[in-house]
């Protein structure tokens, strides 16, 4: 079983719509969470990172971390054709060096 | 603004040949990352720098070395290229231990 676990999709919306993503990990020793957002050809591209349990907000972006249920969450509101791309969370323990990611999750907005 | 710089963005070898990434960063960062990324195995760390003066292997370091050769630069090198190393790698770079890491756009390494 992979630490973390993120399904591939492709997840296909509408523009406008709202795009919800997540992940489910095993280790309680991660204590920090990222979604990075990758376009095909390019790098991993950080878009939210949050420590702690709870909500945290950026623009059309919100990041959810639920760490007594080993779930991490990220909603698009508005989605545009431009965040057509594969989002991949990642997550690390405590002075850690390894980041620990999930397989990623395809997109595609629809206009 | 550069960030993480990775040179060169392609690349295709001959089995058996030699080749060295370079990565460079503009943000001060201490720790820096190799990685490789490939279909239905996501990324994968090869080897990172916590600081300068230091390397560590990570989860796939065989066929690899690297050097730190001051704090914005790491390189990978590949003494002996392998069709299994064939990949699209990627540098990554932190400040400290509690930051997240910030990523190149990836050399792309065909070994034929």
């Amino acid at each position: 079983q992979k630490e973390v676990e993120q399904d591939p999709g492709p997840l296909s919306v509408p523009e406008g719509a709202i795009v919800s993503l997540n992940c489910t990990y095993s280790n309680s020793a991660f204590q920090y969470f990222m979604w990075y957002r990758q376009y095909s050809r390019k790098g991993p591209e950080l878009l939210m990172y949050t420590y702690s349990s709870g909500n945290k907000e950026d623009g059309r972006f919100t990041a959810q971390v639920d760490k007594s249920s080993k779930y991490i969450s990220l909603f698009i509101r508005d989605s545009q054709p431009s965040d057509s791309a594969t989002y991949l969370c990642a997550m690390f323990k405590a002075a850690g060096n390894k980041l620990t990611f999930g397989g990623g999750t395809r997109v595609l907005v629809k206009p | 603004n550069a960030g993480v710089t990775q040179t060169p963005k392609f690349q295709v070898l001959k089995t058996g040949q030699s080749m060295t990434l370079q990565c460079a960063q503009d943000m001060n960062h201490n720790s820096m990352y190799w990685y490789r990324q490939d279909p239905g195995m996501g990324l994968r760390l090869i080897y990172y720098s916590a600081s300068e003066g230091t390397t560590d292997k990570g989860e796939v370091p065989n066929g690899y070395n690297v050097s730190r050769l001051n704090k914005r630069e790491f390189s990978l090198r590949l003494e002996s290229a392998a069709p299994s190393q064939t990949s699209v790698y990627f540098c990554a770079s932190r400040s400290t231990p509690d930051q997240p890491q910030h990523f190149g756009d990836g050399t792309r390494l065909s070994i034929l």
